[in-house]
């Protein structure tokens, strides 16, 4: 399984841009590269997904470099609603294989 | 969106007890997990199921634990005699495959087991 490294914590003011990067040096050829959000006392959130290059929703956008070793999840313009755990997951080819979250990122934005 | 259902959503019992955790994952999704949440730590994978059988389950998901979908509708977890570390919030997820490859977890509000 793919381990993922992230910081423990950010901190950042309202209307900034946020980028929490993520290390995962044992990814395989077929995993999936997953950010999740997660509000204390809520199950985590889908927030972008992608497998190589750059993915963008409405929401975010997800930086993999071409090694794939490595991703950064962008929040554009957060806001105090932002304030929640990132959680980044190597894997999830569609075939119900185990998804493991690391430590996740504790981001908190301040007014 | 649509949602996965978890009830209840807190429940209290006694050590040594049996207990039930339900969950109504999204209609269509093909593949379930649940996962768990000790207080102020990270969420933690037990196990997931396809097809009507378990796919992987880790360490933590050991004989006090099953998993069931007794009508192809819920999705079950069963513990057959608590203990106090299982004192946790217990999250249900369905997924399916996405277009294009990849795979995207919808997970339920959880439910809360206290056990005394």
């Amino acid at each position: 399984l793919a381990k993922t490294t992230q910081p423990i914590s950010m901190d950042s003011y309202e209307g900034q841009e946020v980028n929490i990067t993520c290390s995962h040096n044992n990814i395989a050829t077929n995993d999936y590269i997953t950010w999740y959000q997660q509000f204390p006392s809520q199950g985590p959130r889908f927030i972008i997904q992608g497998y190589k290059t750059k993915v963008t929703n409405e929401v975010a956008s997800l930086f993999i470099p071409a090694d794939r070793k490595s991703s950064t999840l962008s929040l554009p313009r957060v806001s105090l609603s932002d304030t929640a755990v990132y959680y980044c997951l190597v894997g999830g080819s569609g075939s119900a294989r185990q998804l493991t979250f690391g430590s996740g990122t504790q981001l908190t934005v301040l007014p | 969106e649509p949602e996965v259902t978890q009830t209840p959503s807190h429940q209290v019992t006694q050590m040594g007890q049996e207990v039930i955790l339900r969950c109504v994952p999204i209609s269509n999704h093909l593949y379930f997990y649940w996962y768990r949440q000790i207080l102020g730590q990270k969420v933690e994978f037990l196990v997931s199921f396809y097809n009507n059988e378990i796919s992987e389950k880790s360490e933590i998901f050991d004989d006090q634990f099953s998993v069931e979908r007794p009508d192809g509708s819920n999705f079950t977890l069963k513990i057959r005699s608590t203990k106090l570390e299982d004192s946790a919030m217990y999250f249900c997820a369905s997924s399916e495959p996405r277009a294009g490859g990849g795979e995207k977890l919808f997970f339920g509000s959880g439910t809360q087991l206290s056990v005394l």
